[in-house]
């Protein structure tokens, strides 16, 4: 049973358009959550974070917002570029222990 | 961001050999690493946590006698995958984390095929 789940496969986006990224989770006591993007053949790079205390953190044309009570995160990226076409990953936090759950990604396309 | 190097970046290996990776922070002392393997269009399934000077915690199904892993000092662990088989191909990537920050920073990953 997925406790991350990104249910768009892939996006198509325009440049200069915004892109939003969508991640749900199952577990109310997952209190860390990041956003990594990952070309082929490469680790995936980390590009934001929020805690469970917050319900947005923003970072340039990035920012993230966590829904709590619906379990729902997301990623805005406004103005998409050509050059954010990548996967992107949703991964949560629950413990001490730093272990990460990742969701499956989400294929994201910006067209010139 | 931090800098996490894995070395090999490719292997190609026979059935019944062993192959090692190596995962080094070059920036910083990683007191934990992390190593996880990707199949084509999955997601990153952690494999294993590995703590510097102790014994590494494998996930659920993962058979430690199989990938063995060694965290010798804060800035090197090593995953050797003993008597690969065509199924263990896949990309191997390793995170750590250490320093002033929680972020588990990423290798670039290995790609292992196993003939």
């Amino acid at each position: 049973d997925q406790q991350v789940k990104q249910n768009s496969p892939s996006l198509s986006v325009q440049e200069g358009r915004i892109s939003i990224l969508n991640c749900d989770y199952t577990n109310s006591m997952f209190d860390y959550f990041l956003w990594y993007k990952k070309y082929p053949a490469e680790g995936p790079t980390f590009l934001i974070s929020i805690s469970s205390i917050k319900d947005k953190n923003e970072d340039g044309r990035f920012t993230v917002f966590l829904n709590k009570s619906a379990k729902h995160l997301s990623l805005h990226i406004v103005p998409s570029q050509p050059g954010d076409s990548a996967v992107y990953f949703c991964a949560v936090n629950g413990g001490s222990n730093y272990k990460l759950t990742f969701g499956k990604g989400t294929l994201l396309t910006v067209n010139p | 961001g931090a800098v996490v190097s894995q070395h090999p970046s490719r292997v190609i290996c026979k059935s019944g050999t062993s192959v090692k990776i190596e995962c080094r922070s070059l920036d910083f002392q990683a007191t934990t690493m992390f190593w996880y393997r990707q199949f084509p269009k999955q997601s990153l399934m952690l494999m294993a946590t590995s703590n510097e000077g102790s014994k590494a915690t494998y996930e659920q199904g993962v058979e430690k006698d199989k990938f063995l892993i060694n965290h010798a000092s804060l800035t090197l662990s090593t995953l050797t995958v003993t008597s690969a088989h065509p199924e263990d191909s896949s990309f191997y990537i390793c995170s750590a984390i250490g320093g002033s920050t929680d972020t588990q920073y990423f290798g670039p990953g290995t790609r292992l095929t196993v003939l």
